[in-house]
């Protein structure tokens, strides 16, 4: 069973509010990763970490940041929502190359 | 640029029928491969990975998946579908030898099993 968890599980929020969505892992893995995922849609990268203090964007450009100050934590920010990053957000971790990913339960976000 | 592409946003198949999920990658380099299946309203759950052992590889829940560098194809099969199968199944690409090491999803194959 993954040790991967993801808070909140859903989320409803107005327009120009300031969010973070919560990721811990409890396995030490080095790296980390946030993926966002419309409804039946692919999965695409928006940050990733590779270990604390190191965080790089990924393929789809994202208004939201990350930081990792502490190996098992990576939360994700969005200092004002809006309609457009209604979506669900994927948190992910693994080991180096080659290994599995474990990813969180999701948070679903949608901005009113 | 490494892409994963699955052919088939939807695949229907009978219980007890054979299941085919197709999945080729695009990079000079063959790169780590994954199967991994979603159930709704749930992250993603590992079936099987290919890293250059066995091209062959049996994952859980009764799939496997053959590693052809030749058609740079990386097929999820099972033999006789449940009705349980039904998912959203993702392939996944991570290229080596790359400064950047993560996961590159295709846009995944929704699994239905009709009784």
């Amino acid at each position: 069973e993954a040790d991967i968890y993801q808070t909140p599980r859903y989320l409803v929020i107005g327009t120009g509010k300031k969010i973070t969505l919560e990721c811990s892992q409890t396995m030490g893995h080095d790296k980390m990763y946030w993926y966002q995922q419309d409804p039946g849609m692919e999965l695409h990268l928006i940050h990733y970490s590779y270990g604390v203090n190191s965080t790089e964007k990924g393929d789809l450009s994202s208004e939201s940041t990350v930081s990792r100050i502490r190996t098992e934590h990576f939360p994700l920010t969005l200092e004002s929502a809006r309609p457009s990053h209604t979506s669900q957000y994927l948190c992910a971790s693994s080991y180096d190359g080659g290994t599995e990913a474990f990813f969180g339960q999701g948070t679903r976000l949608t901005v009113v | 640029a490494q892409s994963v592409t699955q052919l088939g946003s939807h695949v229907s198949v009978s219980e007890g029928a054979l299941v085919l999920l197709r999945c080729n990658y695009s990079s000079s380099v063959p790169p780590y491969l994954f199967w991994y299946v979603q159930y709704p309203n749930q992250g993603l759950q590992l079936l099987l990975k290919y890293t250059s052992a066995a091209t062959l590889v049996k994952g859980i829940n009764g799939f496997e998946a053959e590693f052809k560098k030749s058609e740079t194809s990386f097929h999820l099969t099972k033999p006789s579908a449940h009705m349980s199968d039904a998912a959203e199944y993702f392939c996944a690409a991570e290229l080596i030898n790359t400064g950047r090491r993560a996961l590159t999803f295709g846009s995944g194959t929704r699994l239905q099993v009709q009784p």
